[in-house]
């Protein structure tokens, strides 16, 4: 089965500018995930989506980053204006609404740069 | 915070068994050790996971001590392919809210 789909891969951005990533979860997973994930940490969650709503965005700086799933498929987030401590993998995954939740499924990531 | 405490990294030899530790000293009766893997420039991966019981899958064996305060994680015959972070989590049965810790380093060598 095709994985978790992410784009770009790698971004290069200003402070202040803005930019989105996608992503697109495993065909039939419910649930979707951002995570962000600093050099030398481990990943931290940012949002939690089940279908198209939200379940969980506590840990989302709604200040400047924003996340939709537009029909329970795909999602975009974005973050406007970025910060240079906005550098990071931006980590999409997805996980089955029934049964298997802790086995989530991780695409490769974009590694976002601000200068 | 990660409620996991793990060495930041080591080495092993290929072919030789891994055993990579992980502490969780506060883990509640109903909390699972969960393990994951994150090679360099992929996504994490889903490998094992335990409540009590020594488990073991194709990828490898999780030991957890009868006191279940720690836990090792055994990949029997490294491979170079191997080389990852290693992340051990405690959650309640079936989470969906994996937190991360920093995870160990393991760098397999020829």
């Amino acid at each position: 089965e095709a994985g978790v789909a992410q784009s770009p891969r790698y971004k290069i951005i200003e402070k202040r500018q803005s930019v989105a990533f996608w992503c697109n979860p495993i065909s039939g997973h419910a649930t979707l995930y951002w995570y962000q994930q600093i050099l030398g940490q481990g990943p931290k969650l940012l949002i939690q989506f089940q279908n198209n709503g939200v379940v969980d965005d506590s840990q989302l700086p709604k200040d400047r980053f924003s996340a939709e799933r537009l029909k329970g498929v795909d999602s975009t987030l974005k973050i406007q204006p970025a910060k240079l401590e906005d550098s990071a993998v931006y980590l999409c995954a997805s996980s089955l609404t029934r049964g298997v939740y802790y086995e989530q499924y991780f695409g490769p990531g974009t590694r976002l740069t601000v200068t | 915070d990660a409620k996991t405490t793990q060495p930041p990294s080591m080495d092993c030899a290929e072919g030789r068994a891994a055993n990579l530790p992980c502490n969780h000293s506060t883990i509640s009766g109903n909390e699972y050790v969960y393990w994951y893997r994150q090679i360099h420039s992929q996504g994490p991966q889903y490998i094992i996971h335990g409540l009590k019981n020594n488990e073991t899958n194709e990828m490898a064996s999780l030991i957890i001590t009868e006191d279940r305060k720690s836990s090792t994680l055994i990949l029997p015959h490294a491979t170079l392919r191997d080389t990852a972070v290693y992340y051990c989590i405690v959650g309640s049965y079936n989470t969906d809210k994996l937190i991360f810790g920093t995870g160990t380093r393991l760098q397999v060598f020829p």
